[in-house]
């Protein structure tokens, strides 16, 4: 079974509104942390957000939030009022603490963001 | 915010070059550095999870010989493409965490390796 989905491969969203990236998670650790980044064309990698399993509250950060649902296993990222440099790859991400020390990491497929003037 | 330093970020040999990535943590002290390889509009694929002072612990499918990689500092990790090929060519990208699992990684710019 995948460990991160994003359904959404492209989105599209007018400057100035509010849009929603999907992404759900399959795990059976109960502590793990789930992550959003941004990946611009330049490459880069942008941390945005960030969930911890424990959290009871959703994680805001400026115009992200992320709409945290731990019995759907869903961690969706909220992105108010878009703005031009919001286009870009949007990935999800999942730490798991492995026994032994060893942690690990898995990526979703990422989805393609669109801001249209 | 952390700063993670990746150098170099372009690199274009010859087949049969052995090729040097260094990921440097700048201002924390990185208990485990991750790397990642990414096909142009695909995601991360993650390679090798490192914890300085022990060995690697690489992916499925990753070729331990192929891809050596080195944590000998808390701010240090190196990636060694050895005798590379034309199929090794991608864009591969460090990232830096703390230890624990609600830590965020935060990633080097990326190196794109061209091999010829």
């Amino acid at each position: 079974a995948q460990k991160i989905t994003q359904t959404q491969p492209g989105m599209f969203v007018q400057e100035k509104e509010a849009v929603t990236l999907d992404c759900t998670y399959d795990t059976s650790d109960q502590s793990y942390g789930l992550f959003w980044y941004k990946q611009p064309s330049s490459g880069e990698m942008i941390f945005l957000i960030y969930q911890g399993s424990y959290d009871e509250q959703n994680a805001t950060e400026g115009r992200y939030s992320l709409n945290f649902q731990k019995a759907r296993k869903s961690a969706n990222l909220v992105i108010s009022a878009s703005q031009l440099g919001d286009s870009a790859m949007y990935f999800c991400a999942m730490r798991e603490g492995i026994s032994g020390g060893y942690q690990k990491v898995t990526f979703g497929i990422g989805t393609k963001l669109q801001v249209i003037p | 915010g952390a700063v993670v330093s990746q150098h170099p970020s372009w690199v274009i040999c010859k087949s049969g070059t052995s090729v040097k990535i260094e990921c440097r943590s700048l201002d924390f002290q990185a208990t485990t550095m991750f790397w990642y390889r990414q096909f142009p509009k695909q995601s991360l694929m993650l390679m090798a999870t490192s914890n300085e002072g022990s060995k690697a612990t690489y992916e499925q499918g990753v070729e331990k010989d192929k891809f050596l990689i080195n944590h000998a500092s808390l701010t240090l990790s190196t990636l060694t493409v050895t005798s590379a090929h034309p199929e090794d060519s991608s864009f591969y990208i460090c990232s830096a965490s703390r230890a624990s699992s609600n830590q965020p990684q935060h990633f080097g710019d990326g190196t794109r390796l061209s091999i010829l």
